[in-house]
């Protein structure tokens, strides 16, 4: 167990609706990072929040959209779904992003398994 | 931009043998960090072992070693007495060691069987 929670597990839905994934990070990590894992594209950084603030971006669509909130738990809203967007969504965790060693390493949570039908 | 690139798409090894999975990355940048993640069936992602650009000593987690050529931008993953709960598909990914944006770039993977 990372420490790291996302819900929900699965999720099933149909094109053109919109869906919130949530994620907890282990506790004392400030950044938090979305990952998104298909068969074609491979696992793609979406997006990192640094206690509360975003860090950077990366192969985010348009209709994806994130925040970080006070109590550092992350959303990843996705909208105006397309059958494409089926995929495994990951949150992962760190203590920081900068400093050094172990502060670098990230732990992933179970993932949230989108299916867009 | 960063490429991580993982050209051996399957490996089998015997139970209790050793094997070795290959990585390679490009880059112009000088200080960055390279780790080993492992994705079981369960689809978990599970961080096997990292290791530090600026440090010539090549990192073990206990049965899992590393031999990083920084010259040569290799970075491969040594799993010694293979187990059956090695089966899993592994990721080499890149960081760079910037502070501002630390996102992991991920090489396609390789599935690893292990045979009992």
């Amino acid at each position: 167990d990372s420490g790291v929670t996302q819900t929900p597990k699965h999720l099933i839905t149909a094109t053109g609706q919109r869906v919130t994934l949530r994620c907890s990070p282990r506790s004392g990590d400030l950044s938090v990072y979305w990952y998104q894992q298909s068969l074609d594209q491979g696992l793609q950084f979406l997006i990192q929040y640094y206690n509360g603030e975003e860090r950077a971006k990366g192969n985010i669509l348009e209709r994806f959209s994130a925040q970080q909130f006070p109590d550092l738990h992350s959303e990843l809203n996705l909208s105006s779904l397309e059958l494409g967007d089926s995929a495994l969504y990951f949150c992962a965790s760190s203590v920081s992003s900068s400093g050094s060693g172990r502060a670098y390493e990230q732990y992933f949570g179970p993932g949230t398994r989108l299916t867009v039908t | 931009a960063q490429t991580v690139t993982q050209s051996q798409p399957e490996m089998s090894v015997q139970e209790a043998e050793t094997v070795t999975l290959s990585c390679t990355y490009d880059t112009s940048e000088n200080n960055y960090y390279l780790f080993w993640y492992k994705q079981p069936p369960s689809r978990q992602m599970i961080l096997v072992i990292r290791q530090e650009a600026y440090k010539q000593q090549n990192a073990t987690e206990n049965r899992f070693s590393v031999n990083f050529q920084k010259a040569a931008k290799s970075f491969s993953l040594k799993i010694s007495d293979s187990q059956l709960g090695d089966t899993a598909m592994y990721f080499c990914a890149f960081m760079k060691n910037t502070g501002a944006n630390s996102k992991l770039t991920f090489g396609k993977g390789i599935t690893l069987s292990v045979r009992p």
